[in-house]
């Protein structure tokens, strides 16, 4: 069975631009959530969103922002970038929004904003 | 907001040594998780724990989930070369909902 799977792999935007990052989740799952990982550190949760419904804002600008499509995969969509927006973009999934189910992360998208 | 600690920072251990790594918080946890990181990859899921007290283990690894819920351990018995990465630990808060705070990581290098 396939895994999470994000796209693109990697970009490079300039400062002021907006991106769209996109994520499929498991076959099956419901919740989608996002993570920014700064090089160095840990992931810092942005949005989950299960059943197409935000249920989870992390603390980041109004810049972010998310939706979820019928078929649960997710869109991130960052404005007006910053130079301190570079990082790792992690997308997870699990099969419902409650604790008791894991979540599986995919490989990511590399954004570089020079 | 919530903070976990983890230490070590980093390790660099001999073939076959064990390691050892754990993770702290001020606030309760309803779930531990431990990640492996490799580079250019996601977090990828090692161990997952539920309940106060409970020990599970994954081959060679080996976590527990502490009495008190605010921290966690990891145990990696005779290490090889393809245990180097970055592990994560994370807990998850309140009954519902899946934001996961993590850990600032631990690298893990293996001298062969």
């Amino acid at each position: 069975d396939a895994g999470v799977t994000q796209s693109p792999t990697h970009l490079i935007k300039t400062r002021g631009q907006h991106v769209t990052l996109r994520c499929s989740p498991i076959s099956g799952h419901k919740s989608v959530s996002w993570y920014q990982q700064v090089l160095g550190q840990g992931p810092q949760f942005i949005f989950q969103y299960y059943e197409k419904e935000e249920r989870g804002r992390g603390n980041f600008p109004d810049r972010f922002s998310a939706r979820q499509f019928p078929n649960y995969s997710s869109e991130l969509n960052v404005n007006a970038l910053l130079l301190g927006d570079s990082a790792l973009y992690l997308c997870a999934s699990s099969l419902e929004d409650n604790l008791s189910y894991e979540q599986y992360f995919g490989p990511g998208t590399r954004l570089t904003v020079t | 907001g919530q903070q976990l600690n983890q230490s070590p920072q980093s390790m660099f251990i001999q073939e076959g040594e064990d390691v050892s790594m754990n993770c702290t918080s001020s606030s309760i946890f309803n779930t531990w998780l431990w990640y492996k990181q490799e580079p250019g990859e996601g977090p990828v899921l090692l161990i997952a724990l539920y309940k106060a007290g409970e020990l599970t283990s994954n081959g060679r690894l080996t976590a527990q989930f502490g009495i008190t819920r605010k921290d966690s351990f990891l145990n990696i018995s005779a290490s090889i070369p393809s245990d180097v990465g970055i592990y994560f630990c994370a807990g998850q808060l309140g009954e519902y909902g899946n934001k996961l705070v993590f850990g600032a990581g631990t690298i893990l290098r293996v001298k062969s």
